[in-house]
């Protein structure tokens, strides 16, 4: 099966940019996705990037993907306290297929 | 974005209990369901995928006939832990997928925290 790494923790002060990192195994992944979890919430889509991209950017997002490392990256520019939350990866084929979810990397954004 | 809601978000029940928790897709149809369940401090686990109309299909090392899962609509499902004990005690959340594919996005529940006593 697919298996997902990401670091646990990170910490930046507001106004930096934040860099949250993935690597997958599973090359065969169509999209790849990042979620977020605020504490006691469901998930939601931030955003994806299908796997024919290298880059893809949406307002303070920007996802880069190197297909050939299958190493995933997000990156959040002028971080806010409000982007403080836990950080998922998540590598899968289309809707009706398993998505495989990291462990998901805790964000925290000093003031 | 499209709305999934679950129901109850927090219930507590006795140990041999059973409880159910709903899943439903608000304002799109959803063929497909999947149901995870998350640990503290840990990432999603897939439990089972709900298909509308037919038996769930369970991962590995999920007891289906502790898990009950039944997908009666387009936009209903309900996961069933029957005769609950502590070790159950966990975050479950549901996913639902557009029937129409589209990019593939999964829309997911606030989730439903389960405390057996």
């Amino acid at each position: 099966g697919e298996d997902v790494e990401q670091s646990l923790f990170l910490s930046v002060r507001e106004g930096d940019s934040s860099v949250i990192n993935c690597t997958y195994t599973d090359s065969s992944s169509t999209y790849l996705y990042w979620y977020k979890q605020e504490p006691g919430a469901g998930l939601q889509l931030l955003t994806y990037i299908f796997s024919n991209m290298d880059m893809k950017q949406d307002q303070r997002l920007t996802v880069l993907l190197n297909k050939k490392d299958k190493h995933l990256s997000l990156r959040i520019a002028d971080t806010q306290t409000g982007d403080s939350a836990i950080y998922f990866c998540a590598p899968g084929g289309g809707g009706y297929q398993k998505v495989t979810f990291g462990i998901g990397t805790k964000l925290q954004v000093i003031p | 974005g499209a709305v999934v809601s679950q129901h109850p978000s927090w219930v507590i029940c006795k140990s041999g209990t059973s409880v159910k928790i709903e899943c439903r897709s608000l304002d799109f149809q959803a063929t497909t369901m999947f149901w995870y369940r998350q640990f503290p401090k840990q990432s999603l686990m897939l439990m089972a995928t709900s298909n509308e109309g037919s038996k769930a299909t369970y991962e590995q090392g999920v007891e289906k006939d502790k898990f009950l899962i039944n997908h009666a609509s387009l936009t209903l499902s309900t996961l069933t832990v029957t005769s609950a004990h502590p070790e159950d005690s966990s975050f479950y959340i549901c996913s639902a997928s557009r029937v129409a594919g589209g990019t593939g996005e999964l829309f997911f529940g606030e989730g439903s925290r389960l405390t057996v006593l």
